[in-house]
């Protein structure tokens, strides 16, 4: 089982639609969560990280969900602009007290007129 | 301020011949990665420099692959006898506390023909 699973997608929605993606961790000692965003050819950004009791930044919620080792990302009234690749990212220290956060693959979001 | 930068943004090079790609990370951050992306692939870690401690190569698939970061600031990858394989996209991110967020810098296209 991969360390970090998303459904690759494409979610392809209508502007205006509400939208949401899950990602799986298999390690429960994952410490911190981010949601990045990478359009075609750019590098990734970050677009929020990811708290316990869940958090929102304008039309983005994020929640995580401990005992079921998932996180997700809500999209409210989708734009145009918000096309791009969605990657879920999780973090935990390793032996020797490194920090290497691992990736998923990214889900893919198309919002069309 | 300045962001994470790279150089070069592409390297077209011939099988057999090395590779060095440099990252400047943002000034006083600590730690530093180096990933690659291949086409339609997620983030691959490579290797992870944490201010003066031994960097954690854990992630390079091969020993023609090999990373320094002087001073604590600049770092470069070095890819010895490239394949085509090498391929990639590869992303370089710096960040201060390092269980927090990346920064990604624009990333180096390598294309080995």
């Amino acid at each position: 089982r991969k360390e970090v699973e998303q459904d690759p997608g494409p979610f392809n929605v209508p502007e205006g639609a509400t939208v949401a993606f899950n990602c799986t961790y298999s390690n429960s000692a994952s410490q911190s969560f981010f949601w990045y965003r990478q359009d075609c050819r750019k590098e990734p950004k970050l677009l929020m990280s990811v708290y316990s009791s869940g958090n929102e930044d304008g039309r983005f919620t994020a929640q995580l969900n401990r005992a079921s080792q998932y996180i997700s990302l809500l999209i409210r009234d989708s734009k145009l602009s918000d096309s791009a690749t969605y990657l879920c990212v999780v973090n935990r220290a390793r032996s020797g007290g490194s920090y290497i956060p691992t990736f998923g693959r990214g889900t893919s979001l198309i919002v069309h007129p | 301020g300045a962001g994470v930068s790279q150089s070069p943004s592409n390297k077209v090079t011939e099988k057999g011949k090395d590779v060095e790609l440099r990252c400047d990370p943002i000034s006083g951050h600590t730690a530093l990665y180096w990933y690659r992306q291949s086409l339609g692939q997620g983030l691959e870690f490579l290797i992870y420099f944490q201010g003066n401690s031994a960097p954690d190569k854990s992630g390079l698939p091969s020993d023609r692959f090999s990373a320094e970061r002087t001073g604590g600031s600049v770092s470069t990858l070095t890819i010895q006898r490239t394949q085509q394989e090498d391929s990639a996209v590869y992303l370089c991110a710096s960040t201060d506390p390092p269980s927090y967020e990346q920064y990604f810098g624009p990333g180096t296209r390598l294309t080995v023909t």
